[in-house]
């Protein structure tokens, strides 16, 4: 079974640094999706960003990027310009290629300092 | 268009209670999912419906928790004889299949938070 990893429960970052956020996951497969989703204390979960494993280039979303290893099975997060309105839980989360359910981290609290 | 949306936002049951949750998916999505997220954990997938069928229910942790979407749109989750331990928030997901010109992205509505007493 797939496994994901987020190892770092909470962060911070001063308003306009820039944070990464750390993810690693397990699994045997070589075609599958990774995602970066925000939740917000109104509990709606938003999707950041999405990467295929079988594409090399890391995807970017705006002040959004990843830096995913696939050797490495790593999925980091990377928030440039931080603003308030970043401050959130952030899960990473993988999906087989040949399935449908979404496996999830246990989040990381961002913190957003002014 | 709208957003996926859930109801009741939040409700309090008493153990030993039926409870049912409702999920109405983005419009055109045949693909809702449900996961159920524990305090300060990821979410936990339940169930998968494609169309009116459960695609895949490999989640669902017992007997007790059941669901449905008999018309392929609006899907119930049903929680029979409630346990402290069901307490959580219950999340709904759609998707719109890469078939069907989707990129079978889920996308999450706002969540029911039940709480068993």
């Amino acid at each position: 079974a797939q496994t994901v990893t987020q190892s770092q429960p909470e962060m911070s970052v001063q308003e306009a640094e820039t944070v990464t956020l750390s993810c690693t996951y397990d699994t045997s497969e070589s075609d599958y999706y990774l995602f970066w989703y925000k939740q917000p204390p109104s509990r709606q979960m938003i999707l950041v960003i999405r990467q295929e494993a079988y594409k090399q280039q890391n995807a970017t979303e705006n002040r959004f990027s990843v830096n995913f290893q696939k050797a490495a099975k790593s999925f980091s997060l990377k928030i440039s310009d931080s603003q308030l309105g970043d401050a959130a839980m952030y899960f990473c989360a993988y999906r087989s290629a040949y399935g449908n359910k979404l496996v999830f981290g246990a989040g990381t609290i961002l913190r957003v300092k002014s | 268009g709208a957003g996926v949306s859930q109801t009741p936002s939040n409700k309090v049951t008493e153990k030993g209670k039926y409870v049912e949750l409702r999920c109405d998916p983005i419009s055109g999505h045949t693909a809702l999912y449900w996961y159920r997220q524990s305090l300060g954990q990821g979410p936990e997938f339940l169930i998968y419906f494609q169309g009116t069928g459960a695609a895949d229910d490999s989640g669902l942790p017992n007997d007790r928790f059941f669901a449905v979407r008999p018309e392929g749109s609006v899907s119930t989750l049903k929680i029979q004889r409630t346990e402290r331990g069901d307490s959580a928030v219950y999340l709904c997901a759609s998707s719109a299949p890469r078939l069907a010109g989707g990129t079978d992205t889920q996308y999450f509505g706002p969540g029911t938070r039940l709480t068993v007493l």
